[in-house]
This record gives structure tokens, sequence and C-alpha cells, in this order.
């Protein structure tokens, strides 16, 4: 069974610094993995999606990367800024059909102006 | 606008009142799915549909049912609620299962 860790589970920093926020997960026989934010009390809103076959993916001041081998992503936030502050998730689909995803439990970020 | 839509956002209930919250896509997507986030725990798949008519279950599928007569919809029944089901409900629909997910605002569950 796919399991999914996201290291570390909180994190603060001050504005403008760079960071990186991490995924791990079991089963390396992945399809894909995909980034979410989460602001409170809010719905997912999907950051990037990197497949497989690819080791980044960048949108604006977000790089996400992917290390199948090894088993993990991570989520490279360049010049951080106190907008930047929610949970992020990192998912991915079950390897054997691909219907389930699992998810991590997710970094929540702070971002001090 | 592209959305999952989720009806009711928020709901206070009592224990073995049947309820039924809805999920609607306007996307034409395949794929739908349904979640539950809890504290500690994240978020865990419930129910997912590759297709109509063609639902299976997550990992957590106990107490809930599904149903996928249209494309568009996909509501998630609790027969029979029961406190240990309160918890924060996400749909989500991609066009195919391993396509990005879009996720609907979330359901506020409360069962007392």
């Amino acid at each position: 069974k796919q399991e999914v860790t996201q290291i570390p589970a909180a994190l603060s920093v001050p504005e403008g610094e760079n960071l990186v926020l991490n995924c791990s997960f079991t089963d390396s026989a992945i399809y894909n993995l995909q980034w979410f934010r989460q602001d409170p009390g809010k719905g997912l809103t999907s950051l990037l999606l990197i497949q497989s076959s690819q080791r980044e993916q960048t949108s604006g001041r977000l790089n996400a990367s992917l290390d199948k081998s090894s088993g993990r992503s991570t989520l490279y936030i360049a010049a951080s800024q106190p907008g930047d502050s929610a949970t992020y998730l990192c998912a991915v689909p079950n390897s054997g059909g691909y219907q389930k995803v699992t998810f991590g439990i997710g970094t929540k970020l702070q971002v001090i102006p | 606008e592209a959305q999952v839509t989720q009806n009711p956002r928020y709901l206070i209930t009592v224990t073995g009142k049947k309820l039924t919250v809805t999920c609607s896509q306007n996307m034409n997507h395949e794929y739908m799915s349904w979640y539950r986030q809890d504290p500690g725990l994240g978020l865990r798949q419930i129910y997912y549909s590759m297709n109509v008519e063609v639902t299976d279950k997550g990992d957590v599928p106990e107490g809930y049912k599904v149903s996928r007569k249209e494309k568009r919809n996909f509501p998630l029944i609790l027969e029979s609620p029961s406190p240990n089901q309160t918890s924060l409900y996400f749909c989500a629909s991609s066009l195919y299962s391993t396509y990005e997910q879009y996720f609907g605002p979330g359901t506020r569950l409360t069962v007392t």
C-alpha cells in the first residue's frame, strides 16, 4: 500500500526566503505526482502535476522535482511571500490501476512579513 | 467557468438521519472521487468513479454509498450517519484518473 510522507509538518520562514518542501512515497511505481495548496477552511488548488517521465515542472515561482527511484519529490518556492502561507499537499495515484489516490498530510507553511 | 460544486457547504445533523451531499462538475470529466479530511489523518479517499455506473471503494468506504447515474454528478450518501463521520468532505474530478484533479470547495459535516 502506498504511503506518502511530508516533512516538515510545519515551517515558518521570513518573507523573501527560498524554501523546499519534501514529499516521499514508498511505492516508486507511480504514474505522476501532484502538488496542491490548501488555504484554511478552503478546498485544494492544484499547483503542479509532474509526470513520472519528467524530472521537473515549473510554474512561476514554483518548481517541483521528482526522483522516482528514491521515492521523493520536492516543491521549491522562490522568494516566498506572505500570500504563500497555506498548507501544501502532495498526492500520488496508486500503482496497479491508478484509480486510487494517496495524499500526504501536508506541510503548513507560514511566511512572516 | 470550469468548476466542481458541492452542496451543502455546511451541515449539522443527528445520528441516523440519512443525508446526501451532492457533487457536480461541468468539465465533462470521466473520473470523480470523494475524500474526507480529518486533523492528523489528512485526506483519505472514500469512493471513486471511473465513469457512469462504474464506482469502487477507496480506503475508507464504510458507512458511505455513492452513485454515478450521470457523468456530471456524483452524490455521496450517508444512510445512517454517526458522530465518527463528522469531517470535512471534498469532491474532486479529473479527465481521467491519472490527470490533474480539481477539487470542490468542501462540505463541513457535523453529526451529533
